[in-house]
C-alpha cells in the first residue's frame, strides 16, 4: 500500500513565525507532490505543487521537495492566524489519476 | 465560475440503505474523483472518472459504484450501508486532458453521510 504520512500535530507557532510541515511518501516513482489546506468544516483547497527537486516559494509559501529522501516539506512565512487549518499533503500515484493524501498537519498560529 | 456543486449536503441513513451522491464538475472538467474522507483515516480514494469511463479505482469495496455522464456529472452510489460508511464524500473535478496530469483538484463541499 502506497503511503503518504504526516505528523497529525497539532502544530503551534507564534504569529509571524515560520510554520514547517513535513510529509514523507513510500512511492518511489512518484513524480507530483501537492499540499491542500482545509479549514474546519470546509473542502480542501490547493495551495502549491511541486514536481522538481529543489524549493517553489509562492508569496509566504514555500514547498520543498527531496526525491531520494521521499521527502516534501511546506514553509509558510510569516505565519498568520488565519493560516490555522491542517494542510494536507497528496501525492500522484505515477501513471494514475489517483491520489494519495496524507492524513494531515492541524497548524495553529497564535496571535 | 461556479465551483464544484455536491448534493445532498447531508443525509442521514440506516444500515442496510443504500445511499445516491451527485456531483457537478465545473464547467469544461472532464474529470471527477471521489474521496472518503474520516478522522481515522483521512482523504481516500474511492475512484476516478474520466469521459464516463472509470479510470482508477481505490481499496473500496464494491459496494461503492460510481458513473458519470456525458456531461461530465457524476454520481457514486454505496448499497447495503454499515455504520463504518458514515463519512464526509468529497466530489473533486480537474482540468485533466487526454493523457495529461494537470494535477489540481478542485473540491465541492462534501456530503455529510451519518449511517445509524
Amino acid at each position: 500500500q502506497k503511503e503518504v504520512e504526516q505528523n497529525s500535530g497539532p502544530l503551534s507557532v507564534p504569529e509571524g513565525a515560520i510554520a514547517s510541515l513535513n510529509c514523507t511518501y513510500s512511492d518511489r516513482g512518484s513524480q507530483s507532490f501537492f499540499w491542500y489546506r482545509q479549514y474546519s468544516g470546509k473542502s480542501p483547497e490547493l495551495i502549491m505543487s511541486i514536481y522538481s527537486n529543489g524549493d517553489k516559494e509562492d508569496g509566504r509559501f514555500t514547498a520543498q521537495l527531496n526525491k531520494a529522501s521521499q521527502y516534501v516539506s511546506l514553509l509558510i512565512r510569516d505565519s498568520q492566524p488565519s493560516d490555522s487549518a491542517t494542510y494536507l499533503c497528496a501525492v500522484n500515484v505515477s501513471g494514475t489519476y489517483k491520489y494519495i493524501f496524507g492524513t494531515g498537519t492541524r497548524l495553529k498560529v497564535l496571535a | 465560475k461556479a465551483g464544484v456543486t455536491q448534493t445532498p449536503r447531508y443525509l442521514i441513513k440506516t444500515r442496510g440503505q443504500q445511499v445516491t451522491l451527485s456531483c457537478s464538475p465545473i464547467s469544461g472538467h472532464r474529470s471527477v474523483s471521489w474521496y472518503q474522507q474520516t478522522p481515522g483515516q483521512g482523504l481516500q480514494f474511492l475512484f476516478e472518472y474520466f469521459s464516463e469511463t472509470q479510470r482508477n479505482k481505490g481499496n473500496f469495496p464494491g459496494r461503492f459504484s460510481g458513473r458519470q455522464f456525458s456531461n461530465s456529472r457524476s454520481e457514486m452510489n454505496v448499497s447495503t450501508l454499515e455504520l463504518g460508511d458514515s463519512a464526509l464524500y468529497l466530489c473533486a473535478s480537474s482540468p485533466r486532458q487526454g493523457g495529461a496530469n494537470t494535477g489540481e483538484l478542485f473540491f465541492g463541499e462534501g456530503s455529510r453521510l451519518t449511517v445509524l
